[in-house]
């Protein structure tokens, strides 16, 4: 089975901090995503990559960067966290085509 | 267009009725449709998925049913259950032109009652 592992579950920023969200896949995928969810409002896309050192804005990028240094690792990156930034953030991953696998989530607040 | 549909944003349905679940979606190039779904506290997770080359696809109590001219794909569950109270999102995608990117639809809450 695929493994999408984020590295923390619950996570309590401040207001400017420069925050690190990491997730690893195991399958040797391709792509890899990362995604906010909040209520009401479904998945949104917030940067996606489709290889090593490549990277796409998706839906909503702003405050937001990405790292993929490696093709395991996907890092999201708040650059100054903003209490509009306080979410549930998923990372998923896939093969060039096909389903995604996503990881749990960390729960990001931002105080 | 990138948008996909989805009807109804929640739903309540009895211990044994059947849930159904419908999507829209405007681009003809999506040839991938997957339904997720996810618990409280858990990421989605892939329940099924159809091509557009048949019409329905059925695994155990979930299936899927898609209308290609109407451009339209709907989730039945049958015999509900209360352990199927969960989000679900239906997506699209195509390999032409998304290479992997799936668009999502906003989601229904279904919960069983027993």
């Amino acid at each position: 089975d695929v493994k999408v592992t984020q590295s923390s579950r619950y996570l309590v920023k401040r207001t400017g901090e420069k925050v690190f969200l990491e997730c690893v896949q195991d399958m040797d995928h391709e792509n890899m995503f990362w995604y906010r969810q909040d209520p009401g409002l479904g998945l949104r896309l917030i940067y996606f990559s489709y290889d090593v050192k490549m990277k796409e804005k998706g839906d909503i990028p702003e405050g937001y960067s990405v790292s993929r240094e490696k093709k395991e690792r996907f890092s999201l990156i708040l650059e100054s966290a903003s209490t509009n930034q306080t979410s549930m953030y998923l990372c998923a991953s896939s093969l060039a085509v096909g389903p995604q696998h996503f990881g749990d989530g960390t729960r990001l607040s931002i105080l | 267009q990138q948008q996909v549909k989805q009807s109804p944003q929640s739903l309540i349905v009895q211990k044994g009725g059947i849930s159904i679940i419908n999507c829209a979606y405007e681009n003809t190039a999506f040839d991938y449709f997957p339904w997720y779904q996810q618990f409280p506290g858990k990421g989605p997770a892939l329940l099924i998925a159809i091509r557009p080359d048949v019409s329905e696809k059925k695994e155990g109590r979930f299936t899927i049913s898609f209308n290609k001219s109407a451009k339209q794909f709907s989730l039945h569950i049958m015999d509900s259950q209360p352990g199927d109270s969960a989000t679900y999102f239906c997506a699209a995608s195509s390999r032409e032109t998304n290479a992997g990117k799936s668009t999502f639809g906003d989601g229904t809450t279904l919960t069983v009652k027993p």
